[in-house]
């Protein structure tokens, strides 16, 4: 069983580019989230979408956006990255309304 | 102000010992509580729910209670393999559809 894939699982970029990460769920859940992972301040969420066609911010937004591209999908965008988003990201599904969250295995970005 | 606390940030034990980590929590209407384990280089996996004081649930060496202020995650006789960071979490004040981790307890257990 698949679960939840994401892709890439480590991308380096320079200051000012932009990338996208990409995440697929097979479990069809309605709700899907991206978490950043950082020493020392533990799992903070940055998008959630709590069911297909709406997506709303969490506690650290600011220099991303989210699309979800229908029920498996959901992309976390950098358009201009910058070195204090060198983090590990994580997506994650759930059934709504459950805070029984299924985590992909995560993607290590570093920002130059 | 943190919503969630979790101590001790680390933990080392002897395998056999068993010990205790710690969970507590400031949010008014608590409306579950979550545990999670994450391997190194993995996302975290679920564990436990609890939703009330006084609840508990167990899992192999692994016991997760409630208290109106604090969660523990009771861990007996462990073995090497329960070695990982255990995280806890709460729903968000503002509804329920995120959560909110504890920065987490790495635990380590030595043969």
């Amino acid at each position: 069983n698949a679960g939840v894939t994401q892709t890439p699982k480590f991308q380096v970029l320079k200051t000012g580019q932009s990338m996208t990460l990409q995440c697929a769920q097979d479990m069809n859940h309605n709700s899907m989230y991206w978490y950043r992972q950082d020493p020392g301040m533990g799992l903070r969420l940055i998008y959630y979408s709590a069911s297909e066609g709406t997506t709303d911010k969490g506690e650290v937004p600011n220099g991303y956006n989210v699309s979800r591209l229908n029920k498996r999908e959901f992309s976390l965008r950098l358009e201009s990255a910058a070195p204090s988003q060198t983090s590990v990201y994580f997506c994650a599904s759930s059934e709504a309304y459950t805070g029984e969250l299924f985590f992909g295995e995560g993607s290590r970005l570093t920002v130059l | 102000e943190d919503q969630v606390t979790q101590s001790p940030e680390a933990l080392r034990l002897q395998e056999g010992e068993s010990s205790s980590l710690n969970c507590s929590y400031t949010v008014s209407g608590l409306r579950g509580l979550f545990w999670y384990r994450q391997d190194p280089g993995k996302g975290p996996e679920f564990l436990f729910t609890l939703y009330s004081a006084g609840e508990e649930k167990e899992k192999e060496r692994l016991k997760a209670t409630l208290t109106k202020k604090e969660s523990f995650l009771h861990i007996t006789a462990p073995k090497p393999e329960d070695s990982a960071t255990y995280l806890c979490a709460v729903p968000e004040n503002s509804g329920y559809s995120t959560l909110t981790f504890g920065k987490g307890t790495m635990l380590l257990v030595s043969p």
